[in-house]
């Protein structure tokens, strides 16, 4: 069972290039969303998704676009990289339901933008 | 909104003490809480949740956290302490449905010999 699975795990980009997160889940989750951690600041929510179709912004969007066309996959673009949006990425997946649910995280991707 | 506020940036302890990590957070209804830990360059893990029942969690690694919703307080604590212990530690308060969850600032443990 793979869980959560984040690519690439290391990347540095030039000011102005665009780039794509990956992120894929294997448990059926409905819900996905995705975090950056910065220091001192511990982790924010730029978008999330309910569902394959469905997403939203969270407390940090700006400079990121989302999609979520199957349950499986939720891809984080990075429209034109700003030095701002270096940073340490983190997917994560959950199930829906009464109880409460446990929320995985991806190991992360730590993203240079120079 | 909800939010968390984890009042100590940095602590420090001796191996085998006990310790106390604060948590407090603000939500309207009946809170989903939790606990991870990170280690250095590595993602999050859960060592503990709280939905409903027992006030009392227990969690992984000796760790337990005790809901006060009078103080709107999750603390996390370890009676004994362990050098594989120190690492960042993160409470975080979920909506009912898990569509958001907001984290805390963090807190790192330092454990001295």
């Amino acid at each position: 069972n793979a869980g959560v699975t984040q690519t690439p795990k290391f990347q540095v980009l030039k000011t102005g290039q665009s780039m794509t997160l990956q992120c894929a889940q294997d448990m059926n989750h409905e819900y996905m969303s995705w975090y950056r951690q910065d220091p001192g600041m511990g982790l924010r929510l730029i978008h999330y998704s309910v569902g394959a179709g469905i997403t939203d912004q969270g407390e940090v969007p700006n400079g990121y676009n989302v999609s979520r066309s199957t349950t499986e996959d939720f891809p984080l673009r990075l429209l034109s990289a700003a030095p701002s949006q270096t940073s340490v990425y983190f997917c994560a997946s959950s199930a829906r339901g009464r109880s409460g649910n446990t929320i995985y995280f991806g190991e992360g991707s730590w993203l240079t933008v120079v | 909104a909800q939010s968390v506020t984890q009042p100590d940036i940095h602590i420090t302890v001796s191996e085998g003490a006990s310790l106390e990590l604060r948590c407090n957070y603000s939500y309207g209804a009946t809170p989903y809480l939790f606990w991870y830990v990170q280690s250095p360059g590595q993602g999050l893990q859960l060592l503990l949740k709280y939905f409903s029942g027992d006030t009392l969690v227990q969690g992984i690694k000796g760790f337990e956290a005790e809901f006060k919703r009078s103080q709107s307080s999750f603390n996390l604590r370890k009676p004994s302490v362990h050098w594989s212990d120190a690492a960042e530690y993160f409470c975080a308060v979920a909506s009912g449905g898990y569509q958001k969850v907001t984290f805390g600032t963090g807190t790192k443990l330092q454990v001295i010999p």
